[in-house]
């Protein structure tokens, strides 16, 4: 069965700063990955996903994610970080076929200081 | 914008009682989901559906039923309440292609006391 681990609970970073969360996840396969963001009080909202093809793929709001075989890893990123990033984000993986069968990691909480 | 909506948004419920969250898309997608999210666990997924009619178990469906009526609606019972399914519930849906992205409501925080 697939997993995913993002083994940073919390993030704090100040605003204007660059972010990086970590995301591993374990497949034998090529599997769909995405990256999902969760305001306060409101349900997740997709930020990016990867199937194939260039591993480095552009998301909303200025986030990224790379993806790595070798090391099983897609990487959220973002460059300068805003106040409204504070949010919940989860990286989620599918191995099924139809990509729609989401196991997702527990999440990585993100506070943006002014 | 698609839309999925969830009611209640809030219950309280007795332990051994029966209690139902409903779910409502706009969508017209296939495929709709019922995860639970609790710290430390991320969300799980309990019961999905592929089409009005069927069911199928996730990875915890222990303690849970799921119906799907119709396209539109997706329920999640809990026929015996218990104090460890205090939790918030996510419905969502999505379509049936590849890597599609999936909509969620807002959620239902279930407390079973």
């Amino acid at each position: 069965a697939q997993s995913v681990t993002q083994p940073d609970a919390r993030v704090t970073v100040s605003e204007g700063a660059s972010l990086q969360l970590r995301c591993k996840y374990s497949y034998s396969a090529t599997p769909y990955l995405f990256w999902y963001v969760q305001y306060p009080r409101q349900g997740l909202q997709m930020l990016l996903k990867y199937y194939s093809g260039d591993p480095v793929v552009q998301g909303v709001n200025g986030f990224e994610a790379e993806f790595s075989k070798s090391d099983s890893s897609f990487h959220l990123r973002k460059a300068s970080v805003h106040w409204s990033d504070s949010a919940v984000y989860f990286c989620a993986v599918s191995a099924n076929s139809a990509g729609n069968k989401l196991t997702f990691g527990i999440g990585t909480r993100v506070l943006v200081r002014p | 914008e698609a839309a999925v909506t969830q009611s209640p948004r809030n219950k309280v419920a007795v332990t051994g009682g029966k209690v139902t969250l409903s779910c409502n898309q706009t969508n017209n997608h296939n495929n709709m989901y019922w995860y639970r999210q609790d710290t430390g666990h991320g969300l799980r997924l309990i019961h999905y559906s592929y089409g009005a009619g069927s069911t199928e178990k996730g990875d915890i469906p222990d303690g849970y039923k799921a119906s799907r009526p119709s396209q539109e609606n997706f329920s999640l019972i809990l026929e015996l309440a218990t104090p460890s399914q205090t939790s918030v519930y996510f419905c969502a849906s999505g379509g049936t292609g590849g890597a599609e992205r999936l909509f969620f409501g807002h959620g239902t925080k279930l407390s079973v006391l």
